[in-house]
């Protein structure tokens, strides 16, 4: 297994700019959901599906969409980049069939930079 | 979920126990505690969790008060790798299963 994989793993844009990063998973996890994480502090929650067809919002949802049309893939959109969205984005998932705990597996992360 | 308060950094010699405190006084009867690391802005990696009997997996112990407002992580020998931020976090069921706080975690400093 692949585990939890995210693209690009860098990506520098100019104000105005939409760009989607993508997020897969390959373990049939039911829960798939996106961080991001500034500089010194902890992972704040963005938006997050509970299943394919289903999101909802998170802490910090302005300025970003998701859709989740499979259950092995959901992406984040930026719809039109701005300085404050600089920050490392971590996408996570998780299942709760069968599983003991909500043990989240995250991605490796993407470091987006706007200018 | 309830809020949760770590010391910002703590040191551990290697070889050592590393004991991370957390607080979580307004933590509710469903609600389970969970602790994830992050070493060196990797993704975070979960840990161990526990409601409110003690737990002990490969990695570390989680020690819970008979009352859960607070609880300690162990590391039993610590090692370099240890290295990291560790987040104690407070999550409730259901509706919240999928979804993680994060605070400001503790950095854990492990030397030689």
């Amino acid at each position: 297994n692949a585990g939890v994989t995210q693209t690009p793993k860098f990506q520098v844009l100019k104000t105005g700019q939409s760009m989607t990063l993508q997020c897969a998973q390959d373990m049939n996890h039911e829960y798939m959901s996106w961080y991001r994480q500034d500089p010194g502090m902890g992972l704040r929650l963005i938006h997050y599906s509970v299943g394919a067809g289903i999101t909802d919002q998170g802490e910090v949802p302005n300025g970003y969409n998701v859709s989740r049309s499979t259950t092995e893939d959901f992406p984040l959109r930026l719809l039109s980049a701005a300085p404050s969205q600089t920050s490392v984005y971590f996408c996570a998932s998780s299942s709760k069939r069968g599983a003991k705990s909500d043990e989240q597996f995250f991605g490796p992360g993407t470091r987006l930079t706007v200018l | 979920d309830a809020k949760t308060t770590q010391p910002p950094s703590m040191d551990c010699a290697e070889g050592r126990a590393a004991n991370l405190p957390c607080n979580h006084s307004t933590i509710s009867g469903n609600e389970y505690v969970y602790w994830y690391r992050q070493i060196h802005s990797q993704g975070p990696q979960y840990i161990i969790h526990g409601l409110k009997n003690n737990e002990t997996n490969e990695m570390a112990s989680l020690i819970i008060t008979e009352d859960r407002k607070s609880s300690t992580l162990i590391l039993p020998h610590a090692t370099l790798r240890d290295t990291a931020v560790y987040y104690c976090i407070v999550r409730g069921g259901g509706t919240s299963y999928g979804k993680l706080t994060f605070g400001q975690g503790t950095i854990l400093t492990v030397h030689p």
